[in-house]
């Protein structure tokens, strides 16, 4: 009965590939997002999408891009993986697109570019 | 542009001792503040909110926090630290009105808790 999950756990690839992060949320939410947690835990917001919108943050190479199925799945692919690119992905939901509810995370994905 | 500064990036504490994790921020109108916790190798939980209303909010596993609008602060708090409190503390926020990009969470640097026994 896991409320947002993610596949795989880890992932261990090279340079260059191309990847994908699987998510999906049983909590009948409406709006998910990637969130990026470099090595020193400082945590990013990368996208943020409902059916309505998609929000990027600027600050996101256009090698990663998010793909909705449904409502209840928000995977990301990643091309030409770069050594940079190691870190730990979470996803997360939230009711609606209402800013006052609180997200809900996955246990992420450690990626690691060799 | 939304910001969130926590100050202390390791807080220790002994079990039993109360515990304040420490948290600023700065929006353009009002906030919407979180504070999210973060256990090893674990997504984040949600812990507590500020919407609107009374300035003391409390959340999960005994945690409280006290918004003050005029510090621009939202200090994490718990009356009595236990060993199991150990984890890495996101305070988070939002503007309340904004739009696009400005909508999203902005979270802090994090602290990390320890709580000796």
């Amino acid at each position: 009965d896991t409320a947002v999950s993610q596949t795989p756990k880890y992932l261990v690839t090279q340079m260059g590939n191309d990847k994908s992060i699987k998510c999906e949320q049983n909590l009948g939410h409406d709006t998910m997002y990637w969130y990026k947690q470099d090595s020193k835990k400082f945590l990013k917001i990368m996208f943020s999408y409902n059916n309505k919108e998609l929000i990027i943050n600027e600050t996101v190479p256009n090698r990663f891009s998010p793909k909705s199925p449904d409502k209840a799945h928000l995977n990301l692919h990643i091309n030409s993986l770069e050594l940079g690119d190691s870190a730990v992905y979470f996803c997360a939901s939230s009711r609606v697109s209402g800013i006052q509810y609180e997200q809900f995370f996955g246990p992420g994905t450690r990626l690691t570019v060799l | 542009a939304q910001s969130v500064a926590q100050p202390e990036d390791q807080v220790n504490v002994a079990e039993g001792n109360p515990l304040t994790v420490k948290c600023t921020y700065s929006v353009s109108g009002n906030p919407y503040l979180f504070w999210y916790v973060q256990y090893p190798n674990r997504g984040l939980q949600f812990l507590l909110k500020y919407i609107t209303g009374d300035n003391l909010v409390k959340g999960s596993y005994g945690f409280e926090a006290e918004f003050n609008k005029s510090q621009t602060s939202f200090h994490l708090k718990k009356p009595s630290a236990l060993v199991s409190d150990s984890a890495l503390y996101f305070c988070a926020v939002r503007d309340q009105i904004s739009s696009g990009s400005a909508r999203q969470l902005t979270f802090g640097s994090g602290t990390q808790l320890t709580v000796l026994p």
